[in-house]
């Protein structure tokens, strides 16, 4: 029971470079999310997909960029890394059911020096 | 706009006491679920309970409970006999309905410590 994975854990880069986080889920969940976490702002959801080559802005898109060929996968990619964009990244899936939660990922930790 | 605040930065509790984390919420769609999810120190995401807006009863999983009062647009999360294991982050999130998808968006945090 894989469930939600994210790689990598931890990630350290510079400035100016292009980095993407992976998310992986076994569940064949329609919805995918990526959000940031950052201290005072709890969590904020950059981009999200309904399915397959379907995605769409979350609150905070800028710099940020998703793809989505296959169900259980949803990259984010951040073309040129800033120091803003410093935070732990997480990835969640869920049924389309309204009553039913968002399942997370353990997060990834990305420090852009 | 949706929104919710959660106003306790940080509580600290003592052991087998009970304890409320208090979210208020802004909406106006009339369909709406709201969430809580727990971040231990080791960062994942635990979902604990869910109340929907049509819900008659306020939900309850275990030790917790969702003090849910739909006119002063609260969900409090209610903890019974707290345990040293509570000690976390608690986010009160609620559920939006956006181009075909379930969002959520969440508040702030509080973070619970439980004194032994």
């Amino acid at each position: 029971d894989a469930g939600i994975t994210q790689s990598p854990r931890y990630k350290i880069t510079e400035t100016g470079r292009q980095v993407t986080l992976m998310c992986h889920q076994t569940w064949s969940h329609s919805y995918m999310f990526w959000y940031r976490q950052d201290l005072g702002h709890g969590l904020r959801l950059i981009y999200y997909s309904a399915a397959a080559d379907i995605t769409d802005k979350g609150e905070v898109p800028d710099g940020y960029v998703v793809s989505r060929s296959k169900t259980e996968n949803f990259p984010l990619t951040l073309e040129s890394a800033t120091r803003s964009q410093t935070s732990v990244y997480f990835c969640a899936s869920s049924v389309s059911r309204a009553n039913q939660p968002q399942h997370f990922g353990d997060g990834t930790r990305l420090s852009i020096l | 706009a949706q929104k919710i605040t959660q106003t306790q930065p940080g509580m600290f509790v003592q052991e087998k006491e009970a304890v409320t984390l208090d979210c208020t919420y802004d909406t106006s769609d009339p369909s709406y679920g709201l969430f809580w999810y727990k971040q231990p120190s080791s960062g994942e995401m635990i979902f604990l309970i869910y109340q929907g807006s049509y819900d008659q009863q306020n939900a309850t999983e275990g030790r917790y409970s969702l003090n849910f009062q739909k006119a002063r647009k609260s969900a409090n999360l209610v903890i019974s006999a707290s345990q040293l294991g509570d000690s976390a982050m608690y986010f009160c999130a609620m559920r939006v309905t956006g181009r075909g998808a379930q969002k959520l968006v969440f508040g702030q945090g509080t973070r619970l410590t439980i004194n032994p």
